[in-house]
């Protein structure tokens, strides 16, 4: 058990709508990470907050947004879902300091569904 | 440009040592990471190493690090139906705080 949490574990959706995936990061973590991973197109990076503010962002769609709260949960909201966006999403946390390994620890993943 | 490379599948008999090798491209990467995903779950560290080093050591598993050839491989010695997974390399670079993750090998297992 890595203590980064993701709810739900599974969902599944139609095409059009729109969803909200969930992640803890382990506690002490200030960094979350959010990644698609689908058969076709390996692990992707979507994009990384650290301590509630974007750090950086990578092959994230305009209809995909995350944000982290204070209490440094985060979220991952997909909109206009399309077939190609059933994946597997995978939330990671760190620490988020400078200067050390920064090791990201996941989370079990959200297995989307769209259909 | 930002790829992490690694051949997409590997199949070994029981017992045998496993070797799953991975080419990065940036110089300036700190630190290098090999990542265990089992089917139906989430990523699992299995072993970092710093790039300052050339070899680190756990148990069954030796990563070695060739820096002037930009070389990452794993080893797993007596390699048993339980290693049987995805198996992920990654970078971190001194630039970003962002890892960049290979495409992953298939690690397959005969008896």
């Amino acid at each position: 058990d890595s203590g980064v949490t993701q709810t739900p574990k599974h969902l599944i959706t139609a095409t059009g709508q729109r969803v909200t995936l969930r992640c803890s990061p382990r506690s002490g973590d200030l960094s979350v990470y959010w990644y698609q991973q689908s058969l076709d197109q390996g692990l992707q990076f979507l994009i990384q907050y650290y301590n509630g503010e974007e750090r950086a962002k990578g092959n994230i769609l305009e209809r995909f947004s995350a944000q982290q709260f204070p209490d440094l949960h985060s979220e991952l909201n997909l909109s206009s879902l399309e077939l190609g966006d059933s994946a597997l999403y995978f939330c990671a946390s760190s620490s988020g300091r400078e200067g050390g390994t920064d090791t990201q620890y996941f989370g079990p993943g959200t297995r989307l569904t769209v259909l | 440009g930002e790829d992490v490379e690694q051949s997409l599948f590997l199949s070994v008999r029981e017992g045998d040592s496993s070797v799953i090798n991975c080419t990065y491209t940036d110089s300036s990467s700190t630190y290098l990471y090999w990542y265990k995903q089992e089917p139906g779950a989430g990523l699992q560290l299995l072993t970092y190493i710093f790039s300052n080093m050339d070899m680190k050591q756990d148990q069954r598993l030796t990563v070695l690090l060739n820096k002037k050839d930009k070389h990452l491989s794993l080893r797993i010695a007596d390699t048993q139906t339980g290693d049987s997974a995805i198996y992920f390399c990654a970078e971190r670079r001194s630039s970003a705080s962002k890892i960049i993750f290979g495409s992953g090998t298939r690690l397959s297992i005969r008896p």
